[in-house]
């Protein structure tokens, strides 16, 4: 079985420019959520998506936006990189949306400058 | 929102001393999650457990949704355990987003 992995380990980009990560979820899953981590806090929710649908988006701009593929991998967007974007950003995936246990990628650290 | 609230925010043990870590949560939950943040950054799941015992090897945890808590126990700790232990929680009716607590950050010396 196959955990969730994701893509790039380490990025650096400049304020202003754009980003994409990605998340391969754990066989059997279709539901997958993002999380950004600041250096010293814990994981604040970004959005959910469940069957190539959004299912839910914490308080981030629009700015964040995300994709789902048929094969229930995922995509992070984020444009017009500010300072305050670096951190580590983590992808989760769970057999359906819902109370299920969410299982965590290794992270993307984005640096910006 | 729910807030989330972990104690002590840091510890410092010695190898094979025991600790228990606690977390409150002010309103119900149908999730709650116990995971190991190690050096890397890599989350861990320890267990799901939104009521109840359960144990794992040296690991144990217990939630009482009743009263908003949920503690973890390691026992006879190694420095492996060294890292950030977090809880998270899904509140009832708020579809699938995790609410991580603010961390206790565990140093385990030889």
């Amino acid at each position: 079985e196959t955990g969730v992995t994701q893509s790039p380990t380490h990025l650096i980009k400049t304020r202003g420019q754009q980003v994409t990560l990605r998340c391969s979820s754990q066989s059997g899953h279709n539901t997958v959520s993002w999380y950004q981590q600041a250096l010293g806090q814990g994981p604040q929710f970004i959005f959910q998506y469940y069957r190539e649908e959004e299912n839910g988006r914490g308080n981030f701009p629009p700015r964040f936006s995300g994709l789902q593929f048929p094969n229930y991998s995922s995509e992070l967007n984020v444009n017009a990189l500010e300072l305050d974007d670096s951190a580590l950003y983590l992808c989760a995936s769970s057999w359906r949306a819902g109370d299920y246990e969410q299982y965590f990628g290794p992270g993307t650290r984005l640096t910006v400058t | 929102g729910i807030q989330v609230e972990q104690s002590p925010p840091d510890l410092i043990l010695q190898e094979g001393a025991n600790s228990t870590l606690r977390c409150n949560f002010s309103d119900s939950v149908n999730n709650l999650q116990w995971f190991h943040q190690n050096p890397w950054g890599q989350l861990i799941n320890l267990f799901y457990i939104p009521s109840g015992t359960k144990q794992n090897g040296r690991l144990s945890a217990t939630t009482v949704a009743t009263e908003r808590y949920s503690l973890l126990y390691i026992s006879s700790s190694q420095t492996t355990d060294s890292g950030v232990y977090f809880c998270a929680v899904i509140n009832t009716g708020t579809a699938s987003k995790l609410t991580f607590g603010t961390g206790t950050r565990l140093q385990v010396t030889l």
